[in-house]
């Protein structure tokens, strides 16, 4: 079983604050990764896509990858109550599907 | 944009009914799931596709079965519906090795 770990919180943080979301998987084959945002009762959104290590940005979001340690992480930075959302990790192989994990959920608080 | 439809938001069903679930993307995507997200166990595959006529059992597909006659449809079928199949229903789409497009849902409730 190709395991995707992610705290499922919730993580509460102040409106302003830096959120941190991490995630941990156990397929080394895992070549790229993908973060899916979701509020209640919607389908996923894709926010962020990384596949090489160390960071990308945009905008307010940085995605960190790091496959020697094999976790992945998303930062938000200047969270805002409509950052509130079930955060997904998702790893892929060379497979077809997506691996998501449980998702952690976030909530901003003013 | 790409676009994922699926054919109701909500649908309520009686125990034993047969019940057709159908999505359409419209961007010629190659690869189409079906997921079936719970309360603390998340998105879990049901089924997918990845070519007309073609199919692959994801990690739940007993009582459940698929159809893809189009490319740009899939369908997912309960043969017998249960009260253990109610649940939020997810259609996806992607090419091969990019991000997955979801549809916004079917509720269903079997009753």
């Amino acid at each position: 079983q190709k395991e995707v770990e992610q705290n499922s919180g919730p993580l509460s943080v102040p409106e302003g604050a830096i959120a941190s979301l991490n995630c941990t998987y156990s397929d080394r084959g895992s070549q790229s990764f993908f973060w899916y945002r979701q509020y209640s009762g919607k389908s996923p959104e894709l926010i962020m896509f990384i596949y090489s290590n160390g960071d990308k940005e945009d905008g307010r979001f940085t995605a960190q990858l790091n496959k020697a340690s094999q976790y992945v992480s998303l930062l938000i930075r200047d969270s805002q109550p409509s950052d509130s959302a079930t955060y997904l990790c998702a790893p892929h192989n060379s497979g077809y599907a997506l691996n998501f994990g449980k998702g952690t959920s976030l909530l901003v608080t003013p | 944009d790409v676009k994922v439809t699926q054919s109701s938001r909500y649908l309520v069903k009686r125990t034993g009914e047969k019940v057709f679930l159908e999505c359409v993307q419209d961007m010629d995507h190659e690869n189409m799931f079906w997921y079936r997200q719970d309360p603390g166990l998340g998105l879990r595959l049901i089924y997918f596709s990845y070519d007309v006529k073609m199919k692959e059992k994801g990690d739940i597909p007993e009582g459940y079965s698929v159809s893809r006659e189009k490319k740009e449809r899939f369908s997912l079928i309960l043969e017998s519906a249960s009260t253990n199949q109610t649940s939020m229903y997810l259609c996806a789409s992607s090419l091969r090795g990019y991000e997955q497009y979801f549809g916004p849902g079917t509720r269903l409730t079997v009753t």
